[in-house]
């Protein structure tokens, strides 16, 4: 069983259109988060969210809005793509260890998006 | 925030000698020090990880150090193999935000 599954795996579609990326965790982690990943093979934290409450909100434009529908799920819709959003969208969790250091993420197999 | 510096950016080595990866970072209150490893084309995987309360932890060929005072650590491979080939992410815990703060990523490469 795949822990963290994202879909789709590659998304091709032109400017100005607008499009989802659907991710899902079955380990029972309260925390989700959306990285992106450019050429340079940057990874940026873009938001994460916990127990379905938005707890990082990077500087993104206003064109990427993500939704929690419940702590497995989290989706990331993007409204007017443009060329620089062409990168590698990772899913992760991880779960909150209340007094004890450590945040283990596990990401999904990421989502290569093209802008043409 | 944290600041993340991590380096070199590449690294060739021969097969069987040792890699030698750093980071330094800012937050004086980051107490959780992982590395992961992303494979072409794959997702990033934690491959080892140290808490504040420790200097070294080992792992078969794998070793992280920790200097908390100086704020860096460091991804220690020994006897290198071709499937060491990657990039590896080093992502200290941002107290504030409890986010990790990923590195730039360091392409390490090992000729056979």
């Amino acid at each position: 069983d795949t822990a963290v599954s994202q879909t789709p795996k590659y998304l091709v579609t032109q400017m100005g259109n607008d499009k989802s990326i659907k991710c899902e965790q079955n380990l029972g982690h309260d925390t989700m988060y959306w990285y992106k990943q450019d050429s340079k093979k940057f990874l940026k934290i873009m938001f994460s969210y916990n127990n379905k409450e938005l707890i990082i909100n990077e500087t993104v434009p206003n064109r990427f809005s993500p939704k929690s529908p419940d702590k497995a799920h989290l989706n990331l819709h993007i409204n007017s793509l443009e060329l620089g959003d062409s990168a590698v969208y990772f899913c992760a969790s991880s779960v909150t260890h209340r007094g004890l250091a450590k945040n283990i993420q596990y990401f999904g197999a990421g989502t290569r998006l093209s802008v043409l | 925030g944290e600041n993340v510096e991590q380096h070199p950016s590449t690294l060739s080595v021969q097969e069987g000698d040792s890699a030698v990866i750093k980071c330094t970072y800012s937050d004086s209150a980051s107490n959780y020090f992982p590395w992961y490893k992303q494979e072409l084309g794959k997702r990033p995987q934690l491959i080892i990880d140290i808490r504040s309360n420790v200097g070294e932890k080992k792992d078969q060929r794998i070793a992280v150090t920790l200097n908390k005072t100086a704020k860096h650590f460091s991804l220690h491979i020994t006897e290198t193999q071709p499937e060491d080939s990657a990039v590896y992410f080093c992502a200290p815990m941002d107290t504030g935000r409890r986010a990790l703060t990923f590195g730039s990523g360091t392409r390490l490469q090992v000729q056979p």
